[in-house]
C-alpha cells in the first residue's frame, strides 16, 4: 500500500498570510493525487483533485502543484475560514490511501 | 444539488452487528460509485472500499473484508454498510462519499455516522 506523509504535523500561519502544505507518496502516483479540507465535526471537503485542479466551487487561493511523489497545497492569503486540519489522498492504486493531515491553526 | 444523507449515530455493545444507510440526491443513484471511508478518533480518513451503484458488485479493502458488508436498496436508491460482530476498535466515524468519475477521489461526502462500540 502507498504511504502518503504530510508534514508539518501542525503550521501555524497569521490570517492574510501564505500557507505551504506538503505531502509526499511512498511511491510515484503520477498526477492522482487529491485534498481535502475538514473541520470540527464535519465531512472532509474536495478542494484539489488531479493533483491541480480545483474542485467545484473552490476559492482561487487554493492551488496544488506536484507530481510523482511531492506535491503542495498553497493557500495563498488565508481567511479566517481556512484553519482546519488538511489531508492528501492518494487516487491510483488501492486502497486509496490519506494522509494523517496537517492542522492549519492561527498564529 | 447533491446530497448524502447518512442514518444516525449508533451506540453498540461488543459483538452487536450496526447497518449504516447512505441515501443520495440530487443525481442518478446508479450514474457514480459509492466508497465508504472510516474515521477513527484523531485519526486520517481511511477507505474501506466501494460498491458499484449499476452492478451491485462490492469492492473491499485488505482489512475490510469478512465483517464488512457494502449492499444496495435500488429501489430506495440507498446504500447501506453492515457491520457484524462489531469490537471496541471499530468505533469510529463512517462516511460514504462519491467518486464522480470513478477517478478514485471524492467530490461529496455524506455527514457521517458516529458508530460508538461499548459495553
Amino acid at each position: 500500500e502507498i504511504v502518503m506523509t504530510q508534514s508539518p504535523a501542525t503550521l501555524s500561519v497569521s490570517p492574510g498570510e501564505r500557507a505551504t502544505l506538503s505531502c509526499r507518496a511512498s511511491q510515484s502516483v503520477s498526477s492522482g493525487l487529491a485534498w481535502y479540507q475538514q473541520k470540527p465535526g464535519q465531512a472532509p471537503r474536495l478542494l484539489i483533485y488531479d493533483s491541480s485542479t480545483r474542485a467545484t466551487g473552490i476559492p482561487a487561493r487554493f492551488s496544488g502543484s506536484g507530481s510523482g511523489t511531492e506535491f503542495t497545497l498553497t493557500i495563498s492569503s488565508l481567511q479566517s475560514e481556512d484553519f482546519a486540519v488538511y489531508y492528501c489522498q492518494q487516487c491510483i492504486n488501492w486502497p486509496h490511501t490519506f494522509g494523517q493531515g496537517t492542522k492549519l491553526e492561527i498564529k | 444539488q447533491v446530497h448524502l444523507v447518512q442514518s444516525e449515530s449508533e451506540l453498540k455493545k461488543p459483538g452487536a452487528s450496526v447497518n449504516i444507510a447512505c441515501k443520495p440526491s440530487g443525481y442518478t443513484f446508479s450514474t457514480y460509485a459509492i466508497n465508504w471511508m472510516r474515521q477513527a478518533p484523531g485519526q486520517g480518513p481511511e477507505w474501506m472500499g466501494w460498491i458499484d451503484t449499476n452492478t451491485g458488485t462490492p469492492t473491499y479493502a485488505q482489512g475490510f473484508t469478512g465483517r464488512f458488508v457494502f449492499s444496495l436498496d435500488t429501489s430506495v436508491t440507498t446504500a447501506y454498510l453492515h457491520i457484524t460482530s462489531l469490537k471496541a476498535e471499530d468505533t469510529a466515524v463512517y462516511y460514504c462519499a462519491r467518486d464522480p468519475k470513478s477517478a478514485g477521489y471524492f467530490d461529496y461526502w455524506g455527514q457521517g455516522t458516529l458508530v460508538t462500540v461499548s459495553s
